[in-house]
């Protein structure tokens, strides 16, 4: 069974522009949920899709988003970008109904903005 | 600007000892943790997790204690590895009904020692 895939791994990005993360949950997860890990601040929670709707919110800028997909994968975007944006983009999926169940992660995106 | 980053515990253990790494958390409503294994370069993997209706719950090696009482958590690895070194993160769940939305605490970096 696949795991939670992301990509790009590596990307380099100049201030004011815009970027678009993509990630693809494990086979059957309906929610995928997004993360942004720095040497900073740690793993902070952005936000979570379920069934193409965010579900549950993070407190980050507007220029933060994300959509969902009918087969669960999940964009996230940012745009304007800033030094402090520079990090580890992290997703993980989970099967979202019900009870909380595991949370599996990706890889995850090593973004630099320069 | 230079990023002052997290200061994390570091837990240093003899091949073969057991480790004990605790956590602390914030919402007595929270009712699913998770533990996570972070390798260099990787993202956090699932080690084990534990519903607020149990207080112990046990894997290969690894045993999770849940006191609700005093919003602590300690996972305990058996017989410690050198594949065991690397940052151990705590995460809690503020929303219920399959939501994912995790808290990480700030990490424990674990170094076994030959």
């Amino acid at each position: 069974k696949a795991g939670v895939t992301q990509t790009p791994r590596y990307l380099i990005k100049t201030r004011g522009q815009q970027v678009t993360l993509s990630c693809s949950p494990i086979s059957g997860h309906r929610s995928v949920s997004w993360y942004q890990q720095t040497p900073g601040q740690g793993l902070q929670f952005l936000f979570e899709y379920f069934s193409e709707t965010q579900r549950n919110k993070g407190n980050f800028p507007g220029r933060f988003s994300g959509r969902q997909f009918s087969n669960s994968r999940s964009e996230m975007n940012v745009s304007t970008l800033e030094l402090g944006d520079s990090a580890l983009y992290l997703c993980a999926s989970s099967r979202g109904g019900g009870m909380n169940t595991e949370a599996f992660f990706g890889q995850g995106t090593r973004l630099t903005v320069v | 600007g230079e990023s002052v980053g997290l200061h994390l515990p570091t837990l240093s253990v003899q091949e073969g000892d057991n480790s004990i790494i605790n956590c602390a958390y914030s919402n007595s409503a929270s009712d699913y943790f998770i533990w996570y294994k972070q390798e260099s370069g990787k993202g956090p993997q699932f080690i084990i997790d534990i519903r607020s209706n149990m207080d112990k719950r046990q894997g290969q090696r690894v045993t999770v204690l849940l006191n609700k009482t005093v919003k602590h958590l300690s996972l305990q690895i058996a017989a410690t590895q050198p594949g065991d070194s690397a940052v151990y993160f705590c995460a809690e769940n503020g929303v219920t009904g399959g939501g994912n939305k995790l808290t990480f605490g700030t990490g424990t970096q674990l170094k076994v020692e030959l």
